[in-house]
């Protein structure tokens, strides 16, 4: 079955420890993204890459970094979290950018991270 | 990519086609429409997309204004678990760059049993 898997679902930590989640995807896709989705602001892009060691900033990168080793694999780091980093997290997929043809990106489940 | 607009919320009685509108009235040639939807604080899923032809799959279907600046995504047979809210998307391709997707506030949609 074609999806995104993220871990963990849910998550609460402390400022300043910093964490991991994980996003995979088996469906072979050069593009993968992570959002944040937060009352009243909607789903605002965190980071982005294009390909294996290709990542580039969103619309809200700061407090966060990516990194893309392998293509199924896109895990966003917080090095040292924040409370205002508390927020619904989602990873998505797609096959290669620029195509000439309209296609569909895959969402993951989220992840619910509070920090406190 | 163009602006959309969708009402806030609507309802549909269960069993019933339930009709969401899109306005998108400065749609680019070369600009899709896209409808995803999201069920409580689950991953947005993609429903259908269309460039200027009516589209169809197994979930709904797609109307597009012939001169593009409406449209009106269909489920022909609403169930509970079509409650959602449900995000008109208009992009073009990316031409190899980034593909992030821009979430209005969408329509909130409640099937009504």
């Amino acid at each position: 079955e074609a999806q995104v898997t993220q871990n963990p679902r849910y998550l609460i930590t402390v400022t300043g420890k910093k964490l991991t989640v994980t996003c995979s995807q088996n469906m072979n896709h050069e593009y993968m993204s992570w959002y944040r989705q937060d009352p009243g602001l909607g789903l605002r892009q965190i980071y982005y890459s294009m390909n294996v060691e290709v990542t580039d900033k969103g619309d809200v990168p700061e407090g966060y970094k990516v990194s893309r080793k392998e293509k199924r694999n896109f895990p966003l780091i917080l090095e040292s979290p924040s409370p205002n980093q508390t927020s619904l997290y989602f990873c998505a997929s797609s096959v290669t950018p620029g195509l000439a043809f309209a296609y569909e990106q895959y969402f993951g489940p989220g992840t619910r991270l509070t920090v406190t | 990519d163009a602006k959309t607009t969708q009402p806030t919320s609507m309802d549909c009685a269960e069993g019933r086609a339930a009709n969401l509108p899109c306005n998108h009235s400065t749609i680019s040639g070369n600009e899709y429409v896209y409808w995803y939807r999201q069920i409580h604080s689950q991953g947005p899923q993609y429903i259908i997309h269309g460039l200027k032809n009516n589209e169809t799959n197994e979930m709904a279907s797609l109307i597009i204004t012939e001169d593009r600046k409406s449209s009106t995504l269909i489920l022909p047979h609403a169930t509970l678990r079509d409650t959602a809210v449900y995000y008109c998307i208009v992009r073009a391709l990316s031409n190899f760059g980034n593909e992030k997707l821009t979430f209005g506030t969408g329509t909130r949609l409640t099937i009504i049993p």
